[in-house]
This record gives structure tokens, C-alpha cells and sequence, in this order.
């Protein structure tokens, strides 16, 4: 368990409104990631970053934005959401030793 | 194009069956592979991983995994399945600059 939590763990919106979803680990690790999981995707690349202030685009970033001010917390944003959005979000970090990726909870988000 | 595909959405096995899960991958340089698994609801746990070496690698909860190159698979197997090992399975690979992709993932159903 690498200390990752993930807020807020459900939310309901309506399209056209803005939704920040906020990751939160204790570990110190530099890599943050964000993924979004679809029955028959699985989990496709959003947004990642490589240390404060230093992010970069995954696969499927058209929508989001990200934020890291601090280590430990990477925000994600839904400048205006749209039902497609409708996902389960998770966080991630990289134990850079090991090269290995640890994950939140994830956050369930319905656009409505 | 760098992927990885598991062939397989879906399988059911009995409990005390052997299982295999599949998946290949598409990528140049020698791939650092991962097996990850998600139960209902919950975030990817790691089972194992591969960078160099045996082409053999042990995981938890009694998973082992093959690296054949000749093939560009990472097989994932374990001897003997419990009711407990019912979860989505993702095979995942690590790209240059610390991106990871992951496959579609397949569902594992264990009967008594």
C-alpha cells in the first residue's frame, strides 16, 4: 500500500459543469499518473507527471487538465464535463526503485 | 505502435482448475511487463513483473508468469485456482519515459 488516496470516491455532475478530481500520496514518489477505466478499455493514459509542475499528455487527454503544485498531490480537471467522461478514475504513483506502479481506490464519476 | 492484447475478455474456470490468462505484446525494445489484479471495486494490485533475467517470474498469491520473446508473450498461470482469485486481470508494459500501457483486461470467473 502506498498511501494513495483519491477524493472524492463518487460524484454525480451534470455536463457543462467543471470537476476536479484530487489524488493525495504519502510516499514521495515523483511519477504521478491519471488513467480512466471503460468496460472493454481498460485503463487508458490521461495525463502523468514527472515532478512538481512537470506534467505531460497520455492518450486520451482531450478534456482534462492537470495540476501538481506539490509532490504530493496531483489534481485532475474536467474544465466541462460531458457524459462521455462517465468513468472510474485512478490514481497513480511510481516506486522508482522498484519500477513499480501503485494505484488509488479510483474515483466513480457520472456526467449526467 | 506500441500495445499489449489479452485475447481473452472473459474466462470461467473451476475451483481447483488450472488457469492461464494471455497476452502479448507489441513494443521494440525488451518490454518491462506487469500482471495486475483488480477486484470488484478496488483499485490494480501487482501479481508480478519482468525486466530481464529468468524468464520465469513468481508473484503472490501463487501466480507465475512467462516471458517468451520468440512469441512476445507474458503469460500469466497458476496451478491451481481458488474462489478467491475471481477478478479482473491486466497485463501492462512499460514504455520509454515511465508511460504504461495496459491491455483490455480479462475478467476470470472461478466455479465451485
Amino acid at each position: 500500500d502506498a498511501g494513495i488516496t483519491q477524493s472524492p470516491r463518487h460524484k454525480v455532475t451534470e455536463t457543462g459543469t467543471p470537476v476536479t478530481l484530487r489524488c493525495h500520496q504519502t510516499e514521495n514518489h515523483r511519477y504521478m499518473y491519471w488513467y480512466r477505466q471503460d468496460p472493454g478499455h481498460g485503463l487508458r493514459l490521461i495525463h502523468y507527471s514527472y515532478g512538481v509542475k512537470d506534467t505531460d499528455k497520455g492518450e486520451v487527454s482531450d478534456g482534462y487538465s492537470v495540476s501538481r503544485s506539490k509532490t504530493e498531490d496531483f489534481l485532475l480537471t474536467l474544465e466541462s464535463a460531458t457524459s462521455s467522461q462517465t468513468s472510474v478514475y485512478f490514481c497513480a504513483t511510481l516506486e522508482g526503485f522498484q519500477e513499480t506502479q501503485y494505484f488509488g481506490p479510483g474515483t466513480r464519476l457520472l456526467v449526467l | 505502435a506500441q500495445s499489449v492484447t489479452q485475447p481473452d475478455i472473459h474466462i470461467t474456470v473451476s475451483e481447483g482448475a488450472s488457469l492461464e490468462l494471455r497476452c502479448n505484446y507489441s513494443y521494440g525494445a525488451t518490454p518491462y511487463l506487469f500482471w495486475y489484479v483488480q477486484s470488484p471495486g478496488q483499485g490494480l494490485q501487482l501479481l508480478l513483473k519482468y525486466f530481464s533475467g529468468d524468464t520465469l517470474v513468481q508473484g503472490i498469491k501463487g501466480f507465475e508468469a512467462e516471458f517468451k520473446r520468440s512469441q512476445s508473450s507474458f503469460n500469466l498461470r497458476k496451478p491451481s485456482v481458488h474462489w478467491s482469485d475471481a477478478a479482473e486481470y491486466f497485463c501492462a508494459v512499460r514504455l520509454t519515459g515511465n508511460q504504461f500501457y495496459f491491455g483490455t483486461g480479462t475478467s476470470l470467473t472461478v466455479i465451485p
